[in-house]
């Protein structure tokens, strides 16, 4: 069965201190590694998609990159408004759907 | 590109009524839509998947009597809460793929249910 573990739960950082937070994922046939940040009362927010190890991707301050156990997001000098939930999630040839982890909320204190 | 529209965003009702929740991909064509259902502080757990014009796949332990799927369209899919009790409340979120962009889930702003 498809797993996603996410770590830590929670992170609290100081503006401009630049960090990652992990997504380690079992998978049958990966298909797919999603990241997405969720804003309280609000839904899921695409961020990335990744398809293979050694791939890399970029959105201003946040890159993902991803190996065949795990992936990580890194977040470079980041801002109040980068606090948020960011949720792991991978679809494996098993199934139709993505398995989310439990999600890393992020808290960016100025 | 790859907005996803839901209604109501909120909605209150009393124990035993029905409630009608709409999922819409406004500019592309979702060849599957998806129900997830989110508690407090929680990831998301899939309800069910649906596909334009055939029966929903549900979960185990979701029972399709009570959440019913109908996936009317390449772009709307209606989530159906029906004799809704105060264990329902929770939020909904829903989800459309599109092959187009290698298989990535597009999500709805998701619908807030509080039944009193």
């Amino acid at each position: 069965e498809d797993q996603v573990t996410q770590s830590p739960e929670a992170l609290r950082l100081q503006e401009g201190e630049s960090s990652s937070l992990n997504c380690s994922y079992t998978v049958s046939g990966l298909r797919g590694l999603f990241w997405y940040r969720q804003d309280p009362g609000k839904g899921p927010e695409f961020l990335f998609t990744l398809y293979s190890a050694g791939e890399e991707k970029e959105k201003e301050r946040l890159k993902a990159t991803l190996t065949k156990k795990e992936s990580f997001l890194h977040i470079t000098a980041p801002k109040p408004e980068d606090s948020a939930t960011y949720l792991c999630a991978v679809q494996g040839s098993n199934n139709n759907d993505m398995r989310f982890g439990a999600g890393t909320r992020l808290t960016v204190k100025p | 590109g790859a907005v996803v529209s839901q209604h109501p965003s909120r909605v209150i009702c009393k124990s035993g009524t029905s409630v009608k929740i709409e999922c819409r991909s406004l500019d592309f064509q979702a060849t599957t839509m998806f129900w997830y259902r989110q508690f407090p502080k929680q990831s998301l757990m899939l309800m069910a998947t649906s596909n334009e014009g055939s029966k929903a796949t549900y979960e185990q332990g979701v029972e399709k009597d009570k959440f019913l799927i109908n996936h009317a369209s390449l772009t709307l899919s209606t989530l159906t809460v029906t004799s809704a009790h105060p264990e329902d409340s929770s939020f909904y979120i829903c989800s459309a793929r599109t092959l187009a962009v290698q298989e990535t889930q597009y999500f709805g702003p998701g619908t807030r249910l509080l039944v009193l």
